[in-house]
């Protein structure tokens, strides 16, 4: 059973880099199936991607966040990262990281709890 | 990008009910087309993929139709679990997804 799960810091100041990293358990995240993407939600309001990468560590990102995304790929850790620069209070928001599956035309099938990451000074 | 419009963005409906739920692409996504159901505090979960199969686990009150940039999600015979928000999401442009802006469905 694939299990993702978030981490980082709850709190990130304004105009410093949000942090934060996945941990895939119950299997490699090195397999040639599999993106793996983070998706955030502000409070109160939808869904929106943010990136995604491929175990061959080739990426793509929401055109909207290009400039300040970086997600990056641990396979020694089983980990994946997103790095997101130069935050304001608009970044506030619950950050998922999810698996988009190949075999189910690339639907989101497994998801992590989510981590609520505040920007504030 | 590919936007991806719901409608509507709030429904009420009674346990019992049958309510329906649109979702129209900005270009044609052929069947590569996801629906997904939040409740609080939760991460989303994933209902239907390809337009139109059910997710290993779902409940077969769920079910989804459509093709090429019209979309519908059908829920029948409402049950109290049901309510909460659902949201479509395209990926046709595989590795860069978009959702639909949320229809949440109240208990009237």
């Amino acid at each position: 059973q694939l299990h993702l799960q978030e981490s980082g810091p709850g709190l990130v100041k304004p105009s410093e880099t949000l942090s934060l990293t996945c941990t895939v358990s119950g299997g490699p995240i090195g397999s040639s199936s599999y993106y793996w993407g983070w998706i955030r939600q502000p409070p109160g309001k939808g869904l929106e991607w943010i990136g995604s990468i491929y175990y061959s560590g080739s990426t793509s990102y929401s055109p909207s966040l290009q400039s300040r995304v970086t997600i990056s790929v641990d396979r020694s850790k089983n980990q994946f990262s997103l790095k997101l620069s130069s935050v304001t209070v608009a970044d506030t928001a619950v950050y998922y990281c999810a698996r988009p599956s190949s075999f189910l035309n690339y639907a989101l099938d497994v998801w992590g709890q989510g981590t609520a990451v505040t920007v504030s000074s | 990008d590919i936007q991806m419009t719901q409608s509507p963005s709030s429904l009420s409906a009674s346990v019992g009910d049958r309510v329906t739920i649109t979702c129209r692409a900005s270009q044609s996504i052929y069947n590569y087309l996801n629906w997904y159901q939040q409740k609080p505090g939760k991460a989303p979960k994933l209902l239907i993929y390809g337009a139109s199969s059910l997710q290993n686990g779902v409940s077969s009150r769920f079910s989804g139709s459509g093709s090429g940039t019209d979309f519908a999600l059908t829920i029948s015979n409402l049950q109290p679990e049901d309510f909460a928000t659902y949201y479509c999401q395209q990926s046709y442009n595989n590795p860069l997804y978009s959702f639909g802006q949320g229809t949440n469905l109240d208990l009237k």
